[in-house]
């Protein structure tokens, strides 16, 4: 069954320092997003991407973060220069259609900033 | 803004027994409601889903129920068992939107004790 990859499944990085997180979503999904789960809080959506741009976007998803889809298979974050309150799981995800479709998710990132 | 609001938070249940999930949502134009199953540590899983032209979905012990006047909808969990033990999220998207963005409620830990 196919699925959505993310690498790493664990990032620790510095305060200030950049990351680039790393999915690959299923091969025929035209939307692909980001959401973000702090520990043992609710999933919270970043942003969405179709049609090589952002569709929509929280207000979580300021100017330090931002995405691209660098080929026709990855889909990164990249988050320029982190704060100890970025620490969460990232997760990705994809679907076929917009909105009204199930959205299947990665594994999750988990990312340390210390 | 959107919201969704699910209680309880916690949940604990008999083997056996029945366990109910609530959910409120503030965004009238929202239409389509996943729910989400969570296991320690993993992504989050589809388990059922309802657009609001239909009241009621049933699958095996899983059904959900909407009620759009009120924007309320809920997960019912018939005959329990320990694998049911999850943290499970409510959410809900516009289904007309080109976006497919979720907004999730705060989660419920589910416990089922053999």
């Amino acid at each position: 069954e196919p699925e959505v990859t993310q690498t790493p499944s664990h990032q620790v990085t510095q305060m200030g320092q950049e990351v680039i997180l790393r999915c690959v979503p299923i091969s025929n999904h035209l939307y692909f997003y980001w959401y973000r789960q702090i520990l043992g809080q609710k999933v919270e959506f970043l942003v969405s991407f179709y049609n090589n741009e952002i569709s929509e976007k929280s207000e979580i998803f300021d100017d330090q973060f931002s995405v691209e889809r660098p080929d026709g298979s990855n889909f990164t974050l990249k988050i320029r220069s982190t704060k100890l309150e970025d620490s969460a799981m990232y997760f990705c995800a994809s679907s076929d259609e917009g909105g009204g479709t199930e959205a299947f998710f990665g594994q999750g990132t988990r990312l340390t900033v210390v | 803004g959107e919201n969704v609001e699910q209680h309880p938070s916690t949940l604990s249940v008999q083997e056996g027994d029945s366990a109910v999930i609530k959910c409120t949502y503030s965004d009238s134009a929202s239409n389509y409601f996943p729910w989400y199953k969570q296991e320690l540590g993993k992504r989050p899983q589809l388990i059922i889903d309802i657009r609001s032209n239909v009241g009621e979905k049933k699958d095996q012990r899983i059904a959900v129920t909407l009620n759009k006047t009120a924007k309320h909808f809920s997960l019912h969990i018939t005959e329990t068992q320990p694998e049911d033990s999850a943290v499970y999220f409510c959410a809900a998207s516009k289904g007309s939107s080109n976006t497919g963005k979720l907004i999730f409620g705060q989660g419920t830990t589910l416990q089922v004790k053999p």
